[in-house]
């Protein structure tokens, strides 16, 4: 199975910084990664799909990069409308879905 | 603009079967593929499974044992039963429509309209 690694697991920043969240993956994934934003609960929603694509109606704060097993999400300046839980996310033929772990961003 | 909406009991006694529903709005599920996920409390989002525009299914692997996913399409409404729950299948259930980069295999998915939600906890 692909698993995916994301750091930092908590993240502490201020409105208006520049942020990155990585994800790794334990073998080479081309640019299939999609990346999520979930407040509380709540629905996640689609920021990101096929490593940096920008969903439609997404801020374009938001950007992704990265192909084969290394990828980031970096806001450019924070908003506090940002402060959530950020997901990676990957599909495999053979085992689905796979999520990383999450990056909780909070408010410093 | 296409909708989904989780229905069910919100409470399930340990060893029975959770049963889940998710009604589909602004679109067809004979058009798209359909996915089950829900979120651990501490430990994140879990795919659980999907079940295809002609109605064949795939589930996780972790979870493949107990799943089973359906559909109604005079509905337009997909199901997800898990049997033989314990206190770990306590989580928040989603639905959510599948879409893809790359729709040949080897396939590229991502999920793109998601449901509220819904919570179900096993508990005696």
């Amino acid at each position: 199975d692909i698993q995916l690694t994301q750091s930092p697991s908590f993240l502490s920043a201020s409105v208006g910084d520049r942020v990155t969240i990585y994800c790794r993956a334990s073998q080479g994934i081309s640019n299939n990664v999609a990346w999520y934003q979930q407040k509380q609960e709540k629905a996640p929603d689609l920021l990101i799909y096929a490593a940096s694509t920008l969903q439609s109606g997404v801020p374009p704060r938001f950007s992704g990069s990265g192909s084969g097993t290394e990828f980031t999400l970096t806001i450019s300046s924070l908003q506090p409308d940002d402060f959530a839980t950020y997901y990676c996310q990957q599909y495999d033929t053979y085992s689905g879905y796979t999520f990383g772990q999450g990056t909780k961003v909070e408010i410093k | 603009q296409v909708q989904l909406q989780e229905s069910g009991p919100g409470l399930v006694k340990p060893s029975q079967t959770l049963s889940l529903t998710c009604t589909v709005s602004g679109g067809s599920i004979n058009n798209d593929y359909w996915s089950w996920i829900r979120l651990h409390p501490q430990r994140g989002l879990e795919w659980i499974g999907y079940i295809l525009d002609d109605g064949r299914t795939y589930y996780s692997p972790s979870l493949r044992s107990r799943v089973t996913m359906s559909r109604d399409t005079s509905k337009n409404q997909f199901s997800l039963k898990l049997n033989s729950v314990t206190a770990a299948d306590t989580a928040i259930y989603y639905c959510a429509r599948d879409a893809c980069t790359r729709c040949y295999h080897p396939f590229y998915f991502y999920m793109d309209v998601w449901g509220k939600g819904t919570t179900v906890t096993v508990s005696s």
